[in-house]
């Protein structure tokens, strides 16, 4: 069975500062994928970044990187340059399969404040 | 990209009724999913479809719940005879199959509040 924690229901931050938002997951799969998705006040679910299993390099995608450690089973995800636009829920999702994202399992998510 | 829509953004209804909420995915998305969010969890995956083909279900899918996607285009989930369990956002997502990194596009959701 897969299981995502994230054990940081919310995360303040100060604008201009990066913040890391912890995400650890549990599954005896080789292949997997990991993801990060926001979710602002209007509901709908944004794609952040994608990690593959097999990925040797941390992967970004503009103010976002996602620190990989495989043997720890941890793939939290760094905002670098908070703005107060990130301030939303943030969810760590798992695809059972590192070429598609069938069934993705999420964790609970944690809200990240951005202060002016 | 228009984006995914979702139809209604709200509904309530009294327990035992039957709803019905539509989505419109992204035009050249052959895949679309549902997934269920309640308060203070992340969305949990209910079903999936390539085309027109329902190619999986979640155990959280009961009897009560169907959903169809004919012509491989939009998307209907109905709940039959509903119950105060069932409210609910319920998420609908759509992507374009065969990519290493398939990304997920969600709509903004309905609201669903079983009274």
């Amino acid at each position: 069975a897969q299981k995502i924690t994230q054990t940081q229901p919310g995360m303040f931050v100060q604008e201009k500062e990066a913040v890391t938002l912890d995400c650890t997951y549990d599954t005896s799969d080789q292949s997997y994928g990991l993801f990060w998705y926001k979710q602002p006040s209007s509901g709908e679910m944004i794609f952040l970044i994608y990690q593959g299993s097999y990925d040797e390099q941390n992967a970004t995608e503009g103010r976002y990187s996602l620190n990989f450690q495989k043997a720890r089973k941890s793939a939290n995800l760094v905002i670098s340059a908070s703005q107060l636009g990130d301030s939303a829920m943030y969810f760590c999702a798992m695809s059972p399969d590192q070429t598609g994202a069938n069934n993705l399992f999420f964790g609970t998510g944690t809200r990240l404040t951005v202060i002016p | 990209d228009t984006g995914v829509s979702q139809d209604p953004r709200h509904k309530i209804t009294k327990r035992g009724q039957n709803v019905t909420f539509r989505c419109d995915p992204i035009s050249e998305h052959n895949r679309l999913y549902w997934y269920r969010q309640t308060l203070g969890q992340g969305p949990e995956f209910l079903t999936y479809f390539q085309n027109e083909a329902q190619l999986e279900k979640s155990r959280l899918l009961s009897d009560r719940f169907s959903a169809e996607r004919p012509k491989g285009s939009f998307s209907t989930l109905e709940i039959q005879r509903t119950e105060q369990g069932d409210s609910a956002m319920y998420l609908c997502a759509s992507s374009r199959s065969g990519l290493s990194n398939e990304k997920l596009f969600f709509g903004s959701g309905t609201q669903l509040s079983v009274l």
